[in-house]
């Protein structure tokens, strides 16, 4: 059965900053995982879906990759601005099971 | 863009009433999914839809919940006798094809049960 684990919980960071979010899981078969924006109170908003096939994907100053041998995806944030202020969550797909949520990690960029 | 959209978008109800909470899917997708988030907690899988019928479901979705797709966009989840913990944000969620594909979510629906 599929785990997502997300740390850290919480991260504040001056802006302006570089930071990465961590995510593992514990199904190295994964199929895909995907990385959402939650704003507080709101909807899930996908980021980034990195194929089991792809080790990267890239949108604008997000950069997510994929280690499927060490069960590892990271989220690299380039150059942080207060409004990327929320909660980000990685969610696995294994094979024909749904997604797998992580807790998120909650990202506060000080301006 | 297209998007997926629910409404109500807060219900307050008393325990034990019936509740029924609507999705329009992205139009050409074929997967559907309702999520839970209880407050402070993980989003949790619900269940799955696809092909006019139930694909997956987890241990939350008991006889208490119920999924419909009445018409060619609506696609709603009813819980029949509300429970205090029922109390979460309900998120639906569609997919155009296989799990290669991007899962997208709507902006959920607050449900608070008293």
């Amino acid at each position: 059965k599929q785990e997502v684990t997300q740390i850290p919980a919480a991260l504040s960071v001056p802006e302006g900053e570089n930071l990465v979010l961590n995510c593992s899981f514990t199904d190295s078969a994964i199929y895909n995982l995907q990385w959402f924006r939650q704003d507080p109170g709101k909807g899930l908003t996908s980021l980034l879906l990195i194929q089991s096939s792809q080790r990267e994907q890239t949108s604008g100053r997000l950069n997510a990759s994929l280690d499927k041998s060490s069960g590892r995806s990271t989220l690299y944030i380039a150059a942080s601005q207060p409004g990327d202020s929320a909660t980000y969550l990685c969610a696995g797909v294994s094979g024909n099971t749904p997604l797998v949520f992580g807790k998120g990690t909650r990202l506060s960029v000080i301006a | 863009e297209p998007e997926v959209t629910q409404t109500p978008s807060h219900q307050v109800t008393q325990m034990g009433q019936e509740v029924i909470l609507r999705c329009v899917p992205i139009s050409n997708h074929l997967y559907f999914y309702w999520y839970r988030q209880i407050l402070g907690q993980k989003v949790e899988f619900l269940v799955s839809f696809y092909n006019n019928e139930i694909s997956e479901k987890s241990e939350i979705f008991d006889d208490q919940f119920s999924v419909e797709r009445p018409d060619g966009s609506n696609f709603t989840l009813k819980i029949r006798s509300t429970k205090l913990e029922d109390s979460a944000m309900y998120f639906c969620a569609s997919r155009e094809t296989g799990p290669g594909n991007t899962i997208y979510f709507g902006e959920g629906s607050w449900l608070t049960v008293v």
